[in-house]
């Protein structure tokens, strides 16, 4: 089952723009990362905020996480065609004797020149 | 540094018929994953393995899904026989350990993916 749910689906701006996506989860989690996947590729990581952080930056990346109300969102500043892709928040939770990462289904981002 | 290898990118086979996939992952890491990434979801855990050990196949169809990793290092997945629903992309993604005590599951580095459709 998708632990993470991404909001929105899909978000189309303007070059130059900010985009947010944002990521709700259900259980308890250890970390929660953010993952991006062009068009026909694999998965890249972005950027990882444990769960005792409140934000974390990365370049023109910020990520915020809020255990309370057990979301997170994903900010890109200024954004450029190249940040066209789909973006997945995955949570890393213990299952039976393992622990693994739960991918939500993503939010579609298109960046328009 | 060379990255996760798949093969091969495409392939399409009838349903009833057998596949397999091939994953080399990076180099030293210990941690092999496989997911689906069914269109328009985010992948989903497969199996993961630490070496040549399973950690984790609670989400594998085994009857008719199979993988293994006998020296710990490349990677099989099998599918046989293929239905319809099994057209995806299978991911394979590895990472230098499990998990890192003060941040959690480790960064895990995709493949390309093997896109298959099921006719």
């Amino acid at each position: 089952s998708q632990q993470g749910e991404e909001d929105p689906q899909a978000l189309s701006i303007q070059e130059g723009e900010n985009a947010t996506m944002n990521c709700s989860y259900k259980t308890s989690i250890n970390n929660l990362q953010w993952y991006r996947q062009n068009s026909g590729r694999g998965l890249v990581h972005l950027i990882l905020i444990r769960s005792n952080e409140r934000e974390k930056h990365s370049g023109r990346l910020r990520v915020t996480l809020d255990t309370s109300k057990k979301s997170s969102s994903l900010l890109i500043t200024a954004s450029r065609a190249a940040d066209t892709a789909s973006y997945f928040c995955a949570t890393d939770r213990r299952a039976d004797s393992s622990y693994k990462l739960i991918f939500g289904s993503g939010t579609r981002l298109l960046v328009r020149p | 540094e060379a990255g996760v290898a798949q093969s091969p990118r495409y392939k399409i086979i009838e349903k009833r018929q057998s596949v397999a996939f091939w994953c080399n992952p990076i180099s030293g890491h210990a941690t092999l994953y496989w997911y689906q990434q069914i269109l328009g979801q985010g992948p989903k855990l497969l199996i993961q393995f630490q070496n040549n050990g399973v950690v984790d196949d609670s989400q594998l169809p085994k009857d008719r899904f199979s993988a293994e990793r006998l020296k710990g290092v490349d990677s099989t997945l099998k599918i046989q026989p293929a239905k319809l629903e099994d057209s995806a992309v299978y991911l394979c993604a590895s990472s230098l350990r499990l998990r890192d005590p003060a941040r959690g599951t480790d960064t895990q580095y995709f493949g390309p993916g093997t896109r298959l459709t099921v006719l």
